[in-house]
């Protein structure tokens, strides 16, 4: 019954290895979002695809590359892993509200732990 | 630049006790705001939004938060807080990037409750 959910849950790896984190969503949403929330706790959006076109792309280094086989799953690989790519990676996802404009509010799935050694 | 605030790295209260929370934005239109709760070890659950209409908004679990325009703020309360309530708190604002979530939060508060 899990809305958004994120595998693996908890990710340790060398520096210099390449690893990707899933994520799917069975909200039926047409947006999907990765957020990484930094050992402060500040999150801050990285990527967004909505119908598997990507739309948001922050500063993120290019070792970061989000694909979205389909409007249900994103997925983040990572390429060279760094020190400072520890941190929590959050999926999310919302839909758009009707006549608005806008999106419903995001909803998260339990993020993923990546340890960096 | 648009940035949320939150001024209370760390709050303690007793059970039974009220609470606000406070949250302050820096953005330049009418903003959308929200309030997410972070469990140890989960993601981010949405407690309440505001979009536009009562400046008095209701949430899940007894959370309540009010937008005042004049003050730039978004404080969240609750009149008598549970052992259960202990959790990350971190509010948000809602510039929307060509229609999108690109939502800005703050560095969250950390609430205690003790017994």
């Amino acid at each position: 019954d899990t809305a958004v959910s994120q595998t693996p849950k908890y990710l340790v790896t060398q520096m210099g290895n390449d690893k990707s984190i899933k994520c799917e969503q069975n909200l039926g949403h047409d947006t999907m979002y990765w957020y990484k929330q930094d050992s402060k706790k500040f999150l801050k959006i990285m990527f967004s695809y909505n119908n598997k076109e990507l739309i948001i792309n922050e500063t993120v280094p290019n070792r970061f590359s989000p694909k979205s086989p389909d409007k249900a799953h994103l997925n983040l690989h990572i390429n060279s892993l760094e020190l400072g790519d520890s941190a929590v990676y959050f999926c999310a996802s919302s839909q758009p509200l009707p006549g608005t404009g806008y999106n419903s509010p995001l909803h998260f799935g339990n993020g993923t732990r990546l340890t960096v050694t | 630049a648009q940035s949320v605030t939150q001024p209370d790295i760390h709050i303690t209260v007793s059970e039974g006790a009220s609470l606000e929370l406070r949250c302050n934005y820096s953005y330049g239109a009418t903003p959308y705001l929200f309030w997410y709760v972070q469990s140890p070890g989960q993601g981010l659950q949405l407690l309440l939004k505001y979009f536009s209409g009562d400046t008095l908004v209701q949430g899940i679990k007894g959370f309540e938060a009010e937008f005042k325009r004049s003050q730039s703020s978004f404080n969240l309360r609750k009149p008598s807080v549970h052992w259960s309530d202990a959790a990350e708190y971190f509010c948000a604002v809602g510039p929307f990037s060509g229609g999108y979530n690109k939502l800005i939060f703050g560095a969250g508060t950390r609430l205690a409750v003790h017994p």
